[in-house]
């Protein structure tokens, strides 16, 4: 079945540095990817869409100069997140849409999710 | 927009018993998809069940089983002979057909599952 890499799995990095976390897609294209942020105890809330080769949507309340979010290719998208302060430790959990099915029957895989962890 | 009600932030149910997870949501649109996501201890997430509101019929996968009600925007999940491997938390979840959003996914808040032996 489709396989979404998500990678590291877990990061601990130091106030005020910046992390990138990857998005792949292994055995599909995904013109489409979601990156969602998940607090202890809470529901997947999204972040932004990143479309292949444009800009990425934000939702509203997200800072997009912070999360910067990078979709070069039909198999990868990247979230970096700059500056990182223990605010911004959290699960972040991206999706991608395979592009073989059409509308909402097109297929939403997700990846394993990144914990980040701000000292 | 569109928003998904879980109203039930814990339930708890005897191992083999039968368990029922609420979910309502709003929507202006006359055609979507809702699903029921699992997510274990190990935070991945799992596809359990999808319901194409189009269908009337409920959508069934072996121990589980949803009433979808469309007039009322009601999503409910049964948990049938409930395991101890269900015990996880269960995020209801619509999906818009507007391609401009990407067919995005908005979830609820979530339901606990405890499944006591």
């Amino acid at each position: 079945g489709a396989v979404v890499s998500q990678h590291p799995s877990w990061v601990i990095c130091k106030s005020g540095t910046s992390v990138k976390i990857e998005c792949r897609s292994l055995d599909f294209q995904a013109t489409t990817m979601f990156w969602y942020r998940q607090f202890p105890k809470q529901s997947l809330m999204l972040m932004a869409t990143s479309n292949e080769g444009s800009k990425a949507t934000y939702e509203q309340g997200v800072e997009k100069d912070k999360f910067l979010i990078n979709h070069a290719s039909l198999t990868l998208s990247t979230l970096t997140v700059t500056s990182a302060h223990p605010e911004d430790s959290s699960f972040y959990i991206c999706s991608a849409r395979d592009w073989a099915g059409l509308g909402g029957n097109s297929p939403l895989h997700f990846g394993n999710g990144t914990r980040l962890t701000v000292t | 927009a569109q928003t998904v009600t879980q109203s039930q932030p814990e339930m708890s149910v005897q191992e083999a018993e039968t368990v029922t997870l609420s979910c309502t949501y709003d929507t202006s649109e006359s055609d979507y998809y809702l699903f029921w996501y699992k997510q274990p201890p190990s935070r991945q997430m799992i596809l359990v069940i999808r319901q194409e509101a189009y269908k009337q019929q409920n959508a069934t996968e072996n121990r589980f089983s949803v009433n979808f009600q469309k007039a009322a925007k009601s999503f409910s999940l049964k948990i049938s002979d409930s395991q101890l491997g269900d015990a996880a938390m269960y995020f209801c979840a619509y999906r818009t057909l507007n391609n401009n959003a990407g067919n995005m996914l908005t979830f609820g808040g979530g339901t606990r599952l405890m499944v006591k032996p």
